[in-house]
């Protein structure tokens, strides 16, 4: 596609629902990241994708946190029994290549997001 | 210690200056630096990359990195109205993780 898209972009959830928020990256990009962005704050990192492997997932902040991307293109981000401090914007960002590269390769492009709000 | 420091501002400056956004960071053996412009209510949008020290130009934007002072600048001629938006610094070391800072406020006053 021309970009990363994500949906949905407005999610209201209820505290104590599962949510899952999908995110398309642009075609033929090996690398997939998730962000959560507070208001106000930079993108903090969630989790790393190379295809469909996950690499990195240090940044999840908690056991309810889970992603996927299966097929090493679409990913998921779910969030298990959501609380009020799970409310923030959800962004994914894809990249050509590995993260080994220290070139134009690496450069992230991101998605428009999901603004989460649990109630 | 966070990974990225910025001046949070606002940062003002009148049409047709220069606006000059600054970024520290703390993990010496970063390699890749990015400025990325954020719209209210948008996502990040790529704006430069630079990997080596010195200066790097792109149209009216000029980044600039000193890996040795662990800095690294991003300077807007010309300023337009449409330049308001928040900037936000990041980098990436070794590892997979990129870091952002909390970005600078810009707002350029016609």
């Amino acid at each position: 596609g021309a970009g990363v898209s994500q949906s949905p972009r407005y999610k209201v959830a209820k505290r104590g629902q599962d949510v899952a928020l999908r995110c398309d990256p642009i075609s033929g990009h090996v690398s997939l990241f998730w962000y959560q962005q507070a208001l106000g704050q930079g993108p903090e990192f969630l989790t790393y994708f190379q295809n469909e492997a996950q690499l990195d997932k240090s940044g999840l902040p908690s056991d309810r946190f889970f992603a996927e991307r299966p097929e090493g293109s679409v990913s998921t981000l779910k969030i298990q029994r959501t609380q009020q401090e799970d409310s923030a914007v959800y962004l994914c960002a894809s990249s050509l290549r590995g993260q080994g590269a220290i070139n134009s390769y690496n450069e992230q492009f991101f998605g428009p997001g999901t603004r989460l709000t649990v109630l | 210690q966070k990974e990225v420091e910025q001046n949070s501002g606002p940062l003002s400056v009148p049409e047709g200056a220069i606006a000059s956004l600054n970024c520290t960071y703390s993990d010496r053996v970063s390699q890749s630096f990015f400025w990325y412009r954020q719209y209210s209510g948008k996502s990040p949008e790529l704006i430069m990359s630079i990997y080596s020290n010195g200066d790097k130009e792109d149209g009216r934007f000029t980044a600039q990195l000193n890996k040795a002072s662990q800095y690294v600048s991003l300077l807007i001629r010309d300023s337009q109205p449409s330049d308001s938006a928040t900037y936000l610094c990041a980098v990436k070391g070794t590892g997979n993780q990129f870091y952002f800072g909390t970005g600078t406020s810009l707002t350029v006053i016609p």
